[in-house]
């Protein structure tokens, strides 16, 4: 199976700073990675499709990118509500595996 | 709209099994794929296999193999999964998702939404 390994774990920052969680397979998997962004006892729902395109309804502060084994989800200016922790996903295996996750916290 | 509506919390003795609904709603149900996935409490997302509603196909994480079952009742647009053998690392919450797709020249990208609400199976002697 492909593994998906994201750093950081955890991270801490303020309202309005930049924050990138980075991604990476253990094989070249092209583009195909989804991000999500989950919130306590909630189901998670889907960012980033393709390592960069926004589901409809996604703000733009949230973007997406890279190829082959390495990507990263930003956030440009961190707002309360984006209190989650984020998992990426490879869609290029049907073994589909999910990174560990990051969990966001405002400091 | 699109919907996924799992059943209620579970709870089970150690060796026992469970089986969890999942009806979909708001689309043709047999023209997508309908995945599992479980999360631990406070761990990661785990993903379990996948069932196409079509034909009954499945695909099981390898870790999984031999105690999960997915099966679907196409009459009344439900799938199902069955996990056998249970023990207290069974505890999680277990998610249904559907499969969504776009097709791009030469390739189509895959990803879950949405996600049923979760069903909790708490595994306890």
């Amino acid at each position: 199976d492909i593994q998906m390994t994201q750093s950081p774990s955890s991270l801490s920052a303020s309202v309005g700073d930049r924050v990138t969680i980075t991604c990476r397979a253990s094989q070249t998997i092209n583009n195909y990675l989804n991000w999500y962004q989950q919130k306590p006892g909630k189901a998670p729902k889907i960012l980033i499709y393709a390592a960069s395109s926004l589901q409809s309804g996604v703000p733009s502060r949230f973007s997406g990118s890279g190829s082959g084994t390495d990507f990263s989800l930003t956030i440009s200016r961190l707002q309360p509500e984006d209190v989650a922790t984020y998992f990426c996903q490879q869609s290029y295996s049907t073994s589909w595996t999910f990174g560990q996750g990051t969990k966001v916290e405002i400091k | 709209q699109v919907q996924l509506v799992q059943s209620g919390a579970e709870v089970k003795k150690p060796g026992a099994s469970v089986k969890v609904s999942c009806k979909a709603s708001g689309y043709i149900f047999i023209d997508y794929y309908i995945y599992w996935v479980r999360q631990a409490p406070g761990q990661g997302l785990e993903w379990m296999g996948w069932i196409n509603p079509h034909n009954g196909g499945t695909k099981y994480a390898q870790k999984f193999q031999g105690r999960v079952t997915l099966t679907r009742d196409t009459s009344i647009s439900t799938v199902y999964m069955e996990l056998s053998g249970l023990t207290s690392v069974d505890t999680a919450i277990y998610f249904c998702a559907r499969d969504s797709r776009v097709v791009v020249p030469g390739t189509m990208y895959n990803w879950f939404d949405p996600w049923g609400p979760g069903t909790l199976v708490s595994v306890s002697s």
